[in-house]
């Protein structure tokens, strides 16, 4: 299994509404990514887990709250999000994260908030 | 600032011609490159990449690229293009201090006309 699913493919909630983004891997990777990538623009890194762990957080707002339950699961938890955080939520996973780089990428989570 | 730049925003060709998209970035220190292609309604998915050894790497599809290092640049080609490489292609680049950050170049879009 070489790939990196999404779910929900595409998800519209208001501006008090809490959601969850759900990305599953089963290549034994053990980094994961989430990036936030606008219309036309490219995608843009929020946070890395490493091990389980949360290794970067690209000053990310805390209504965004990612999770990492085990080594295959990364959520993203979404709490009074902003119309502009509408745009494509992209997860990926590679396999370490160390300065190896080559990340495999998931479909993405289209979000629109009202 | 340290940046990803593809200078080419949308580039048109008819069908057999060929293809040179450009990336230049600014890191001081040693990086992994890479592309990255996005086809209409797909993910991201690994087009080539460099880490180290030889400067023209070949990828899927008919794609390479060559790492200039003294231009900071690794220009992505294609003898002739089909119209089914009509996508998005961002330029990415790993700088190795030990995390695993990839950062993106703005993306250039390609349309083949048959």
């Amino acid at each position: 299994d070489t790939e990196v699913t999404q779910t929900p493919k595409h998800l519209v909630m208001g501006m008090t509404n809490k959601k969850s983004l759900k990305c599953e891997q089963h290549m034994g990777h053990r980094a994961m990514y989430w990036y936030k990538q606008k219309a036309k623009k490219p995608p843009e890194l929020m946070f890395v887990y490493s091990y389980e762990k949360l290794s970067i957080n690209e000053s990310v707002p805390s209504r965004f709250s990612p999770e990492c339950p085990n080594s295959s699961l990364l959520n993203l938890h979404l709490h009074a999000l902003q119309p502009e955080d509408s745009a494509l939520y992209l997860c990926a996973s590679s396999p370490t994260s160390g300065s190896i780089g080559e990340q495999f990428f998931g479909p993405g989570t289209r979000l629109t908030v009202l | 600032a340290q940046s990803v730049s593809q200078h080419n925003h949308h580039v048109i060709l008819s069908e057999a011609a060929s293809l040179e998209l450009g990336c230049n970035y600014s890191y001081g220190g040693t990086v992994n490159l890479f592309w990255y292609v996005q086809y209409p309604g797909q993910h991201l998915q690994l087009l080539l990449k460099y880490f180290s050894g030889d400067p023209l790497v070949k990828g899927i599809k008919g794609f390479e690229a060559e790492f200039i290092k003294s231009k900071f640049s690794f220009n992505l080609r294609k003898p002739s293009v089909q119209w089914s490489d009509t996508a998005e292609y961002f330029c990415a680049v790993n700088p190795q201090t030990g995390a695993n950050n990839l950062f993106f170049g703005t993306g250039t879009r390609l349309t083949v006309i048959p």
